[in-house]
């Protein structure tokens, strides 16, 4: 079946570093793909999204890019600030959107 | 913000008693989902709604039930609450099921089985 992997971290940064998140997939056809935020206490929230190859989502300097070459859509952001700190998912949605997979999820903490 | 509210927000609970949670939404969109989320696990699907009382399972539905008589309100019961369903559950709403299926996130219930 469909699959995200994602590196679990803890990820430790300091203020204005830049960032990679990696996240790769595993799916049949030509799935969708997001990354969501989950801040402490909260629900998830959408981030960004790529629906085809080579689509870059971005959004509050994130951003990412549909790699179907390499199955991957790796966040980057290139400097940090400690609002950032939070819990990252990659998450793949197929085409008939029945089928919404998350990845484990990557905790980011970020030190003034 | 997508308005959706979940109740109760915590919960505390005994092994083999019911328990139901309830989400309910204010955007009249035609999809719901029930996630638990694990350390670990990211988040896993439970079961979803397509329209009222049109609803179906998702990869650990097991000891779970749905149902959906109003668009607004999707209830997920534990029928016989057991230790491992310890977990914070999140109810989340989609627009479309197709491709631009983004999903947006209530603020969870968490749940605790003693």
């Amino acid at each position: 079946g469909d699959s995200v992997t994602q590196m679990e971290g803890p990820v430790t940064l300091s203020e204005e570093a830049f960032l990679t998140i990696n996240c790769t997939y595993t799916a049949t056809g030509y799935p969708s793909l997001f990354w969501y935020v989950q801040y402490p206490g909260e629900g998830l929230q959408l981030l960004l999204k790529a629906t085809k190859a080579d689509d870059k989502g971005s959004n509050k300097g994130f951003e990412a890019t549909y790699r179907k070459e390499t199955t991957s859509f790796h966040l980057e952001k290139g400097s940090v600030q400690v609002s950032d700190s939070a819990v990252y998912f990659c998450a793949l949605s197929d085409r008939q959107g029945q089928n919404f997979v998350f990845g484990p999820g990557t905790r980011l903490s970020v030190l003034p | 913000d997508a308005g959706i509210t979940q109740s109760p927000r915590h919960k505390v609970t005994e092994t083999g008693t019911p328990v139901t949670l309830r989400c309910h939404q204010t955007e009249n969109h035609r999809y719901m989902y029930w996630y638990r989320q694990d350390p670990g696990h990211g988040l896993r699907l439970i079961h979803y709604s397509y329209g009222v009382k049109d609803t179906d399972k998702g990869e650990v539905s097991d000891g779970y039930s749905v149902s959906r008589s109003k668009t607004e309100d999707f209830l997920l019961t534990l029928e016989s609450a057991t230790s491992s369903q310890t977990s914070v559950y999140f109810c989340a709403i989609s627009d479309s099921g197709g491709p631009y299926n983004e999903q947006f996130f209530g603020p969870g219930t968490r749940l605790t089985v003693l």
